[in-house]
């Protein structure tokens, strides 16, 4: 089954400079997805950025890209040019073949002006 | 436009009642799901569907049921077997079960039971 381990429970980054959000994974599929999401606190989930398995370029998304490294299984979240409205919780997620999407715990986001 | 819609946004109910959180999507999608999340824990999987008429346990479907009679609909219904229902609930759909096929999300019940 997949595991998805997010180590920062809580991140501080000032306005405009860049964050990098940790995410590693646990699965022993060859084929699988990389995803993050991003909730506000008014608790919708919006999804950012995702990373196949095969894709050998990292994902981007605006400001988004995603820092996918296979051999350590690892799949950072790197958000450029930080802006107050990024403040939120972050979560990575992953899933593969038929099964449904598994979240790790989170990151809560604060970004200071 | 086309999105998945839940409600109510709260709902609060007394111990021992049963209650059900809706679920629509107008977004033609064959996958549906539930999550529920506690702070702290981020989201875990209740119960999810790939088809009209069926549908799979997640790691923690005991104290729930639900039905998927229509492609567009998800009720979940929380039991008064389920020990600790105050939670979030966040509804979701993809185009197709896994397959990397990004989840679009409800925004979510917030249930309280006293």
């Amino acid at each position: 089954a997949q595991k998805i381990t997010q180590t920062q429970p809580g991140m501080f980054v000032q306005e405009k400079e860049a964050v990098t959000l940790d995410c590693t994974y646990d699965t022993s599929d060859q084929s699988y997805g990389l995803f993050w999401y991003k909730q506000p606190s008014s608790g919708e989930m919006i999804f950012l950025i995702y990373q196949g398995s095969y894709d050998e370029q990292n994902a981007t998304e605006g400001r988004y890209s995603l820092n996918f490294q296979k051999a350590r299984k690892s799949a950072n979240l790197v958000i450029s040019a930080s802006q107050l409205g990024d403040s939120a919780m972050y979560f990575c997620a992953s899933n593969s073949g038929n099964t449904p999407l598994v979240f790790g715990k989170g990151t809560r986001l604060s970004v200071i002006a | 436009d086309g999105g998945i819609t839940q409600s109510p946004k709260y709902l609060f109910r007394k111990e021992g009642q049963n209650v059900t959180l809706s679920c629509e999507q107008n977004l033609n999608h064959d996958a549906m799901y539930w999550y529920r999340q506690d702070p702290g824990q981020g989201l875990r999987l209740i119960y999810y569907s790939q088809i009209v008429n069926d549908f799979q346990k997640g790691d923690i479907a005991e104290g729930y049921s639900v039905s998927r009679e229509k492609k567009e609909s998800f009720p979940l219904t929380v039991t008064s077997a389920q020990k600790n229902p105050t939670a979030f609930y966040l509804c979701a759909s993809s185009a197709k079960q896994g397959a990397y096929s990004p989840l679009h999300f409800g925004n979510g019940t917030r249930l309280t039971v006293t």
